[in-house]
């Protein structure tokens, strides 16, 4: 079985250019979760779709992130414009019953 | 006060020893409890849940304390490929918000 699929898995970027992140959850999961991890913060939710609709994105940390979810098996996280501070891994997380189901992360390096 | 706590470590065991971890959570209404497991540069993954009664699987013990509204871990005759951080994960508001703690670091060593 195909697990969460993300891409870029690691990107290097110029601080001010936009960066987008991608998701395919696992098949059938209704619920998909963008994480963000660092050293110092640990794993913070950032935002959770539930069928493909936004229901928290309280986490997301200003305007210049955004996320969607076009369809059930897509979604992206952008960041625009990029800042150095944005450097974390983004795990994106599917949800079957109670367990979430992590992709490999992508790694984000703003320079 | 962190919604769900743990000591970060790192706890150093040599191998074969008995450790335990604890995690504490703020909401007492919290219905669902889990330890993930995340290997240095990888993805958590799911461990065990965390049931009422307790439970074990092979040498991983589980257990929750809604009294004093702790969940622990404990692994007995501990490997080196036990080396990890261990995350507590808690769904604090009984929906689909699952909140994970910092993590808890484990280093056995030969």
């Amino acid at each position: 079985d195909a697990g969460v699929i993300q891409s870029p898995r690691h990107e290097v970027t110029e601080m001010g250019q936009e960066v987008t992140l991608r998701c395919k959850p696992i098949s059938g999961h209704n619920s998909l979760f963008w994480y963000r991890q660092t050293m110092m913060r640990g794993l913070e939710l950032l935002i959770y779709f539930n069928n493909n609709v936004p229901i928290d994105d309280s986490g997301m940390p200003e305007d210049r992130f955004s996320a969607k979810m076009p369809n059930a098996s897509f979604s992206t996280l952008k960041i625009q414009p990029s800042e150095p501070r944005d450097s974390a891994v983004y795990f994106c997380a599917s949800r079957a019953g109670n367990t979430i189901y992590f992709g490999e992360g992508s790694w984000l390096t703003v320079v | 006060r962190k919604e769900v706590e743990q000591d970060p470590g790192p706890f150093n065991v040599p191998e074969g020893a008995t450790v335990a971890f604890n995690c504490t959570y703020s909401n007492s209404a919290s219905q669902s409890f889990f330890w993930y497991r995340q290997d240095c540069r990888k993805e958590p993954k799911l461990l065990m849940s965390v049931y009422s009664s307790g439970n074990e699987d092979g040498r991983f013990t589980a257990q929750l304390n809604r009294a004093s509204q702790y969940i622990s871990l404990l692994i007995r005759d501990s490997k080196l490929s036990d080396s990890a951080t261990y995350l507590c994960v808690v769904d604090l508001n009984a929906g689909n918000m699952l909140t994970f703690g910092g993590g808890t670091r484990l280093m056995v060593k030969p």
